[in-house]
């Protein structure tokens, strides 16, 4: 079965630092990679999203970093603000046709001030 | 530009009872996916709906079933309702593949 792994499942940061989220997965079958941020209570919002030919890709404080021969990615928040405690989860969207998105289980991420 | 909107906000019914839930997707969209996101996990595919037909469907027994209108709005229906069905219900919209974008979600307590 298809498998998204997310670590850590905590994290606490300063205000100002680096947040860093990682994901791995278990087969090389997937073709699109995003990453929502979660309110309590609200839905996922999309923040951003790569595709395996591409290594890095930033908008604004927010990174992702893909090493396809590792099978994983990672989330950076840079200069991280208490406006970003939320949690975080990263997705795979299987290739060939498949639709669904396959989620990790979350990170709880908080950021004092 | 009104996002995905999803009608009840919450609701509580008791076992064996049914539920719908509703779902207007993102304007300009035509695929409509439901998710199940337990308290605590990530969200789970449970079926998407394009041009009014099943396109696709996860791990989820024949209790959940759903449809899409014409107009690309989608109902998802769960019948005989267990306690385990308690979560949080997304709806998902897309033009295409993705990007997929998420309503606020419609949360189901079953007592």
């Amino acid at each position: 079965q298809q498998q998204v792994k997310q670590s850590p499942q905590s994290l606490i940061v300063q205000k100002g630092g680096i947040s860093i989220i990682n994901c791995a997965y278990e087969n090389t079958a997937f073709d699109y990679f995003p990453w929502y941020q979660q309110f309590p209570g609200k839905g996922p919002a999309l923040l951003i999203a790569i595709r395996p030919d591409v290594s890095e890709k930033k908008e604004g404080r927010f990174t992702i970093s893909f090493n396809k021969s590792a099978k994983q990615f990672s989330l950076h928040i840079m200069d991280s603000q208490p406006g970003d405690s939320a949690t975080y989860f990263c997705a795979a969207k299987p290739q060939g046709g498949s639709e669904k998105l396959v989620f990790g289980k979350g990170t709880k991420l908080t950021v004092n001030p | 530009d009104a996002g995905v909107t999803q009608s009840p906000t919450h609701l509580i019914k008791t076992r064996g009872q049914q539920v719908t839930l509703r779902c207007s997707p993102k304007s300009g969209h035509d695929t409509v996916s439901w998710y199940q996101q337990a308290l605590g996990q990530g969200p789970q595919f449970i079926f998407q709906y394009y041009e009014e037909e099943e396109r696709q469907r996860g791990n989820f027994p024949d209790r959940f079933s759903g449809h899409q209108f014409p107009n690309y709005s989608s109902e998802l229906n769960v019948n005989a309702l267990l306690l385990g069905d308690s979560a949080l219900y997304l709806c998902a919209s897309s033009l295409g593949s993705e990007p997929v974008y998420f309503g606020e979600g419609s949360w189901l307590t079953v007592v």
